[in-house]
């Protein structure tokens, strides 16, 4: 596609539930790359991908978050058992390669835990 | 562990002005700096330096590498409102993900 194009836009969703946020990359782009982004603050890292493999994800907060990438092109960030301080911006960044080009990212999914 | 300080955290200018956005860092075996604009959610790419490009322009935006010194800076000459935003700053290491600062919120009046 043209751009990084993330859905939902936004999602409500109770405490305790199970949720998917996706991700679809540029076309082409090799690297995939999920942050959080809480009010006032940067994006804060959580996991990047080199194809279908995660070549790190030491920023997933605990094991209740999950992100597969299986065919190297459409990601998903798994949240089980959602806490209420799991509300926040997640973005969804792709580049061709990783590291010395430049990343660019969708428009976010809100999600907000009530 | 990759760090990234921007200051000021936040700015306010009239129209016309030209404002300094300031980016310091520390990290493992530098990649890129990357500079970005985020209004709403989506942050928007400006500039990427690297060791073979310490200098970036497009505009009225600006922007260059100081490797040695370990910083950089985002110079925006006459600004207009629509320059209101938060400016991030971050930067890739050897371990290619791009760690951010806490941005500059950059409010323009006219």
């Amino acid at each position: 596609g043209a751009g990084v194009s993330q859905t939902p836009s936004n999602k409500v969703t109770e405490k305790g539930k199970y949720v998917e946020l996706r991700c679809d990359p540029i076309s082409g782009h090799t690297a995939l790359y999920w942050y959080r982004q809480s009010l006032g603050q940067g994006p804060e890292f959580l996991i990047y991908f080199q194809g279908t493999g995660a070549a790190d994800d030491s920023g997933l907060p605990n094991d209740r978050f999950f992100a597969v990438r299986p065919e190297g092109s459409v990601s998903t960030l798994k949240i089980q058992r959602t806490e209420r301080g799991d509300s926040a911006v997640y973005l969804c960044a792709s580049s061709k390669t990783g590291g010395n080009t430049e990343a660019f990212f969708g428009q976010g999914t809100r999600l907000t835990v009530v | 562990e990759d760090k990234v300080v921007q200051s000021p955290l936040s700015l306010v200018v009239h129209e016309g002005d030209t404002v300094t956005l300031n980016c310091s860092y520390e990290v493992t075996n530098f990649r890129s700096l990357l500079w970005y604009k985020q209004e709403k959610k989506a942050p928007t790419f400006l500039f990427m330096l690297t060791s073979s490009g310490i200098e970036k322009k497009s505009g009225r935006l600006s922007s260059i590498l100081d490797k040695k010194e370990l910083f950089s800076i985002l110079n925006i000459t006459a600004t207009q409102t629509g320059d209101s935003a938060v400016y991030l700053c971050a930067v890739a290491g050897s371990n290619y993900k791009l760690t951010f600062g806490k941005g500059t919120l950059l409010t323009v009046n006219p």
